[in-house]
C-alpha cells in the first residue's frame, strides 16, 4: 500500500486565488512528520512546510498552510493568493518513527500546479 | 539551514560508462541521502550514506551499481556504474541532522542522460 497518496496529477488556478493540494498518508506509527516540497522546472527541491503528528495547531509559513486532519490522515497544502511563480510540481512526504531521528522521507507522486494570469 | 551543491549539474554519457556525482554540504550533517527521480516520476531513495560506515541501500538498489562514499561529515559521492538508458534520471543529494523534526535539505540535482 502506498504510504503517501496525492490524487491530483494536475491542478489549475488563477492568479490571486487560493488552491488546495490534497495529500493522504498511511502509517501505524503514532509519531511521524509530514512535509511539503516544491519542485520548479529547474529540478531543485524547495522545502515549504512541516507538520508533526503531535502538533496541536496547523502549520503555517507565509502563504502556505497545512490543513492537518489527523483522524482522516490527511495533510492538505493550502496556497493563498497564488502567484505565477507558484507553478511547479508539489510533493507531499512523510517521515515515520519520529523519535528515532534516523528514518527517511517517503514521497507521494506529486501534483503539478499551473497558475494562469 | 544547509546549502547543498552538486557536481556536475548535468551530463550526457554513453552506455557502459560510469559517472561519479559529488555532493558538498556547507555544514556538518549527520545523515546524507541519494535519491533518483526518473522522468515524470517522484523521488525514490537509493541509499543513506553514513560517515565511517557502509551506505544502507534500499530495496532494488545495489552497491555494485551505485557505489557511495562518505569520507567526512560534509561530502559524499554517488557513482552510477555501467550505465544504460534506463539510468537517465535526476539524481538528488539530500542531507539532514538527526532529530525528529529536522528539515531535510536537497541539492539542485544532477540531470543524467544516457545514450
Amino acid at each position: 500500500a502506498q504510504k503517501i497518496t496525492q490524487t491530483q496529477p494536475g491542478m489549475f488556478v488563477q492568479e490571486k486565488e487560493a488552491v488546495t493540494l490534497d495529500c493522504t498518508y498511511d502509517t501505524s506509527d503514532p509519531s511521524y512528520g509530514l512535509f511539503w516540497y516544491k519542485q520548479p522546472s529547474s529540478g531543485e527541491m524547495i522545502f515549504l512546510i512541516y507538520q508533526g503528528s503531535y502538533d496541536q495547531q496547523n502549520a503555517t509559513e507565509g502563504r502556505y498552510s497545512l490543513n492537518f486532519q489527523k483522524a482522516r490522515k490527511s495533510a492538505n497544502l493550502v496556497i493563498s493568493a497564488s502567484q505565477l511563480g507558484d507553478s511547479a510540481m508539489y510533493f507531499c512526504a512523510m517521515r515515520e518513527g519520529r523519535g528515532s531521528g534516523y528514518s527517511t522521507l517517503t514521497f507521494g507522486k506529486g501534483t503539478m500546479l499551473l497558475v494562469s494570469p | 539551514s544547509a546549502v547543498i551543491s552538486q557536481k556536475p549539474s548535468r551530463d550526457i554519457c554513453q552506455r557502459g560508462t560510469s559517472l561519479t556525482i559529488q555532493c558538498q554540504v556547507d555544514s556538518q550533517v549527520t545523515m546524507m541521502f541519494w535519491y533518483r527521480q526518473q522522468p515524470g516520476q517522484s523521488l525514490t531513495l537509493i541509499a543513506t550514506a553514513n560517515q565511517g560506515s557502509e551506505a544502507t541501500y534500499e530495496s532494488g538498489f545495489v552497491i555494485d551499481k551505485f557505489p557511495i562514499s562518505r569520507p567526512n561529515l560534509t561530502f559524499s559521492t554517488l557513482t552510477v556504474s555501467n550505465m544504460s538508458p534506463e539510468d537517465s534520471s535526476i539524481y538528488l543529494c539530500s542531507a539532514r541532522d538527526t532529530g525528529p523534526d529536522n528539515e531535510q535539505f536537497f541539492g539542485p540535482g544532477t540531470r543524467l542522460t544516457v545514450l
